[in-house]
């Protein structure tokens, strides 16, 4: 049973518009949640983050929103750029829980075309 | 931000050799440190959580005697995949927290091939 769900296994974005990627958690006890870019054969780079006592954080030009009824999340990218292509992994934990590992979604592969 | 140095980046084994990876906190104390899998057009599957000093913790349907982890210091983490089969063959990458409810750094990845 998948506890975290990125639906869209793809996304293509013209560059300079906005990118949105979601993800869905079933887990109420998460509470922490984390967005991370990979590239192939790389390591994830972490991205950005939110707590659950909140429902947006921004960092330049990403921006994550938390819905915790819905317990949905997403991901902007505004503008996007060609570098921004890549794959994105949304992750959640639960605090004090099984200490600190994440759960991630499958990833959702974005491509910014020129 | 801190820094997690993962080695080898790749590694080509014979069937039933063995394997040692390689995880290091450079600039912090991991007490914890995490051990994932990704299969091609998947998601990252958590292995194992490695404790310092003390027995590693496996997830459900991973064997602990074919993927052996020593965390023997607060910097340094093996993934040891012993008599490896093609079956094996995959990405595996190391995680580290400074904190829980914070960040996880990532090292780059090994991808691992058993010929």
């Amino acid at each position: 049973d998948q506890q975290v769900k990125q639906n869209s296994p793809s996304l293509s974005v013209q560059e300079g518009r906005i990118s949105i990627l979601n993800c869905d958690y079933t887990n109420s006890m998460f509470d922490y949640f984390l967005w991370y870019k990979k590239y192939p054969a790389e390591g994830p780079t972490f991205l950005i983050s939110i707590s659950s006592i909140k429902d947006k954080n921004e960092d330049g030009r990403f921006t994550v929103f938390l819905n915790k009824s819905a317990k949905h999340l997403s991901l902007h990218i505004v503008p996007s750029q060609p570098g921004d292509s890549a794959v994105y992994f949304c992750a959640a934990s639960v605090v004090g829980g099984s200490q600190g590992n994440l759960i991630f979604g499958k990833g959702t592969k974005l491509s910014v075309k020129p | 931000g801190a820094v997690v140095s993962q080695h080898p980046s790749r590694v080509i084994c014979k069937s039933g050799t063995s394997v040692k990876i390689e995880c290091r906190s450079l600039d912090f104390q991991a007490t914890t440190m995490f051990w994932y899998r990704q299969f091609p057009k998947q998601s990252l599957m958590l292995m194992a959580t490695s404790n310092e000093g003390s027995k590693a913790t496996y997830e459900q349907g991973v064997e602990k005697d074919k993927f052996l982890i020593n965390h023997a210091s607060l910097t340094l983490s093996t993934l040891t995949v012993t008599s490896a089969h093609p079956e094996d063959s995959s990405f595996y990458i190391c995680s580290a927290r400074l904190r829980v409810n914070t960040e996880a750094f990532f090292g780059q990845g090994t991808r691992l091939t058993v010929v």
